[in-house]
């Protein structure tokens, strides 16, 4: 079955860069039937979506992060990854990866990891 | 971006109530439009995709319909396990956007 499994520290420190990987198993990152994706939510609040990612590598940012978020794809570990820079008390969330089922248009979500909680904090 | 909003923001209802959950869209995103179900300390489970299809393993008392640029989720019979919040959420054009949810509670 597909599982996604976010890693990552839990705590990073303002102005710094958050870093997470999304292990993917059951499922190749390579495979042209899926994007990739991103999504947050901070405590007690609704969900955002931050971007996704193609296999070869086209991504898709959400316009308020994009100048600050960067995601790629390692093929060969079957994982893919977010970088989020100069972090700030708002960027606390429990973050989310997800595959998305390539559609007509756009694809959707079908899959999505457990979440993982990251807290920005000195 | 498209603006997506819910009614109500929460509802409360007992166990075999039929429930509906509404979501409008600010602008046409055809049947682009996904339902999601989120419990406390859980992630959202993808419910619904193209405004009505199930997706696998989802039971048969979830529906979905579509009008225009409003959007229903209904739940048949409310069982235990349904109790959680709802997003829908469009995918239509980018960024991605989410409903505010709508939390179901036991009355």
């Amino acid at each position: 079955q597909v599982q996604l499994q976010e890693s990552g520290p839990g705590l990073v420190k303002p102005s710094e860069t958050l870093s997470l990987i999304c292990t993917v198993s059951g499922s190749s990152v390579s495979s042209a039937s899926y994007h990739w994706g991103w999504i947050r939510q901070p405590p007690g609040k609704g969900l955002e979506w931050i971007g996704s990612i193609y296999y070869d590598g086209s991504a898709y940012y959400n316009p308020s992060l994009k100048s600050r978020v960067t995601m790629s794809v390692d093929t060969s570990k079957n994982q893919f990854f977010l970088k989020l820079t100069s972090v700030t008390a708002s960027d606390t969330a429990v973050y989310y990866c997800a595959r998305l089922l390539w559609a007509a248009r756009l694809p959707y979500f079908d899959h999505w990891g457990q979440g993982t909680p990251v807290t920005v904090s000195s | 971006d498209i603006q997506m909003t819910q009614s109500p923001s929460s509802l409360s209802a007992s166990v075999g109530d039929r429930v509906t959950i509404s979501c409008r869209a600010s602008q046409g995103i055809s049947n682009y439009l996904a339902w999601f179900q989120q419990k406390p300390g859980k992630a959202p489970k993808s419910l619904i995709f193209a405004a009505s299809t199930l997706h696998r393993g989802v039971p048969s008392k979830f529906s979905g319909n579509e009008s225009g640029t409003d959007f229903s989720l209904t739940i048949s019979s409310l069982q235990p396990e349904d109790f959680a919040t709802y997003y829908c959420q469009q995918y239509y054009s980018y960024p991605f956007t989410f409903g505010p949810g709508t939390k179901v509670e036991i009355k």
